[in-house]
């Protein structure tokens, strides 16, 4: 069975640091690769995604991640972060043949980021 | 604002009760996901339903169920409920055409809490 590891679990950062979050996850095949965002008493939010080509994705608000396949991670980050990311970060993957159409999303536990003014 | 609509927003109900967790897709997806998040177990995979018909469980519990109709919206009910089913079940939605992976929206979430 598919898992994923976040590493951070409670991130204190100021405003402008840069930010790095670590993922890990645990198969060995064609992998989907998902960041979303918790925002305080909001739903989940898709922030980026992987799915083939360029390793290095793009996402909204400024950020991006990086797949290693080697290392099976897909790590997140962010140059510079702003009060307002503030927030829970949940890495998550989607494993196996696509022809299934199971497609349900195995998370990480998650990283709250808090960003002091 | 995903789409996605999840009513009630909170559920407050005792032990050994019954209760029932609606969800409405975005316009157009056909498949409906229930995942439940709570603190010591985090975010997790209870059901999926694609146009009508169940199509993979995860960690669902017996005492869980759910149904998705023919217009597409989903139900999830619970049954015998114990303290340790507080949590906020969220659903999402995704079109899951053959072949591909499409992007699942989230739903508000509906915060259960068992007294």
């Amino acid at each position: 069975a598919q898992s994923v590891s976040q590493h951070n679990h409670h991130v204190i950062l100021s405003e402008a640091a840069s930010l790095e979050l670590g993922c890990n996850y645990s198969y060995g095949g064609t992998v989907n690769l998902f960041w979303y965002v918790q925002y305080p008493g909001q739903h989940l939010q898709l922030l980026l995604k992987y799915f083939s080509g360029d390793p290095l994705v793009k996402g909204i608000k400024g950020f991006e991640a990086e797949f290693i396949k080697s290392k099976f991670s897909f790590n997140l980050r962010k140059p510079s972060v702003q009060w307002s990311d503030t927030a829970e970060y949940f890495c998550a993957v989607n494993a196996g043949p696509m022809d299934t159409g199971r497609r349900a999303l195995t998370f990480g536990s998650g990283t709250r980021l808090q960003v002091q003014p | 604002d995903s789409g996605v609509t999840q009513t009630p927003k909170h559920l407050i109900t005792a032990t050994g009760q019954r209760v029932t967790l609606r969800c409405s897709p975005r316009s157009g997806d056909l498949s409906v996901y229930w995942y439940q998040q709570s603190l010591d177990q985090g975010l997790q995979f209870l059901i999926q339903y694609y146009n009508g018909e169940e199509r993979a469980k995860g960690n669902i519990l017996e005492r869980f169920s759910a149904q998705q109709f023919p217009d597409l919206h989903s139900e999830l009910n619970l049954s015998s409920l114990e303290l340790g089913d507080s949590a906020l079940y969220f659903c999402a939605s995704s079109v899951d055409f053959a072949g591909g992976y499409n992007e699942q929206f989230f739903g508000p979430g509906t915060r259960l809490t068992v007294l």
